[in-house]
């Protein structure tokens, strides 16, 4: 069964800091790993997506990689901003061609301006 | 543009009565997904369709029901509602075939208090 944990689960930064939020998984045999954001009272925004033959993905501020066969995942967050205050959750598929996420706590992140 | 759906927003309900949470994505989605989720607490998958007239249950067990008897259409239906079913559910699609993501986007969520 797949485990997602999330360190830290709360986090406070000053305005423009860099920073990496953390996500390991138990089961390395992962289809993809996808970030989300979930701000207060509202669903959750795709950010990033790897795929399991994939390192990393960049958006924007935002990268994200993957380390298979340490159970590994980290979202980097450059210049941080005080909109980038969300909770940021890590979700692991299940399997290959599997389309069921697990899905970490999440790390809130407060970003102090 | 991730276009789904969600309705009631909030629902506060008293025990035994039925309800249903309507979900709607107007992306052509082949695949759906009910999760539910408690303050703090990560998301558990009740529910997932992999197209019109496919439905399963997903690890968290749940009293509810889903149908899915349009593409653009996954509602969820509890007959009695009870105290333990205070929660928030939410409802996301994905596109499924060669070379696609399946990235998941999800609506707004529905906060469901039953007294």
């Amino acid at each position: 069964k797949q485990e997602v944990t999330q360190i830290p689960a709360a986090l406070s930064v000053p305005e423009g800091e860099n920073l990496v939020l953390n996500c390991s998984f138990t089961d390395s045999a992962i289809y993809n790993l996808q970030w989300f954001r979930q701000d207060p009272g509202k669903g959750l925004t795709s950010l990033l997506l790897i795929q399991s033959s994939q390192r990393e993905q960049t958006s924007g501020r935002l990268n994200a990689s993957l380390d298979k066969s340490s159970g590994r995942s980290t979202l980097y967050i450059a210049a941080s901003q005080p909109g980038d205050s969300a909770t940021y959750l890590c979700a692991a598929s299940r399997g290959a061609g599997s389309y069921q996420l697990t899905f970490g706590k999440g790390t809130k992140l407060s970003v102090i301006p | 543009e991730a276009d789904i759906y969600q309705t009631p927003r909030y629902l506060v309900i008293g025990t035994g009565k039925k309800i249903t949470l309507e979900c709607s994505q107007t992306m052509g989605h082949d695949k759906m997904y009910w999760y539910q989720q408690d303050p703090g607490m990560e998301l558990h998958l009740i529910h997932y369709s992999y197209g019109v007239n496919s439905t399963e249950k997903g690890d968290l067990s749940s009293e509810s029901t889903v149908s899915r008897i349009r593409t653009e259409h996954f509602p969820l239906t509890l007959e009695s509602a009870r105290p333990s079913h205070t929660s928030q559910y939410l409802c996301a699609s994905s596109e499924s075939g060669r070379g696609i993501q399946e990235t998941q986007y999800f609506g707004p969520g529905t906060r469901l208090l039953v007294l």
